[in-house]
């Protein structure tokens, strides 16, 4: 599965969009974009994930570049309670591939009011 | 809510003992993944069963072992206990193997003093 390299930490005030980049430069044509977050010491959240093209849930949007080298998960509207660790995992998606997700060190978001 | 449920929530033992975590996965799903989160070595996985068979290693210990029984729970025992295996174990699930996105419980925390 391909590294990926996120900042350590980011600051986002509350309402606002908090923007997440992922460096995933080593990727591999048939491996997806993941993204899970961990609210202090709760068991990590799925949030979405994508392919090549843009993805948009209820909870985030995902903006991967044309290269692939690169993503970003967008928040559109931060609330305190998505002050969490955000993880970039890039892995094969495929039923006959066992599905561990290796997590790096992720990014810390912290929300202020 | 995720659907998977651990238990216990807490368990505190001494070096040397040998205890069971044990996981129920969502309803349909298919596959139980074990990780461990300790402060130093961040979130790892362990080990995967998919319907009853082991599906892949990570960096389980020899002293851990685990099982999926046919009703899909699956049990992660941890024996000859010592100091440095004081963690959160979180189970998650997902309906099959690598395709798809995994769900996690709230884990159990293990304080071995």
């Amino acid at each position: 599965d391909a590294k990926t390299t996120q900042p350590p930490s980011m600051d986002c005030a509350e309402g606002r969009a908090a923007n997440l980049p992922c460096n995933h430069s080593t990727i591999s044509g048939n491996e997806y974009v993941y993204w899970y977050r961990q609210i202090h010491s709760q068991g990590p959240q799925y949030i979405i994930h994508g392919l090549k093209n843009n993805e948009t849930n209820e909870m985030a949007s995902l903006i991967i570049t044309e290269d692939r080298k690169s993503s970003t998960l967008i928040l559109p509207h931060a609330t305190l309670r998505d002050t969490a660790v955000y993880y970039c995992i890039v892995r094969v998606a495929s039923s006959s591939n066992t599905g561990k997700l290796i997590f790096g060190q992720g990014t810390t978001l912290q929300v202020k009011p | 809510d995720s659907g998977v449920t651990q238990t216990p929530k807490h368990l505190i033992t001494a070096t040397g003992q040998r205890v069971t975590l044990r996981c129920s996965p969502r309803s349909g799903d298919l596959s139980v993944y074990w990780y461990q989160q300790s402060l130093d070595q961040g979130l790892q996985f362990l080990i995967q069963y998919y319907n009853g068979e082991e599906r892949a290693k990570g960096n389980i210990l020899e002293r851990f072992s685990a099982q999926q029984f046919p009703d899909l729970h699956s049990e992660l025992n941890l024996s000859s206990l010592e100091l440095g295996d004081s963690a959160l174990y979180f189970c998650a699930s997902s309906p099959h193997g690598g395709k798809y996105e995994q769900y996690f419980g709230p884990g159990t925390r293990l304080t071995v003093t």
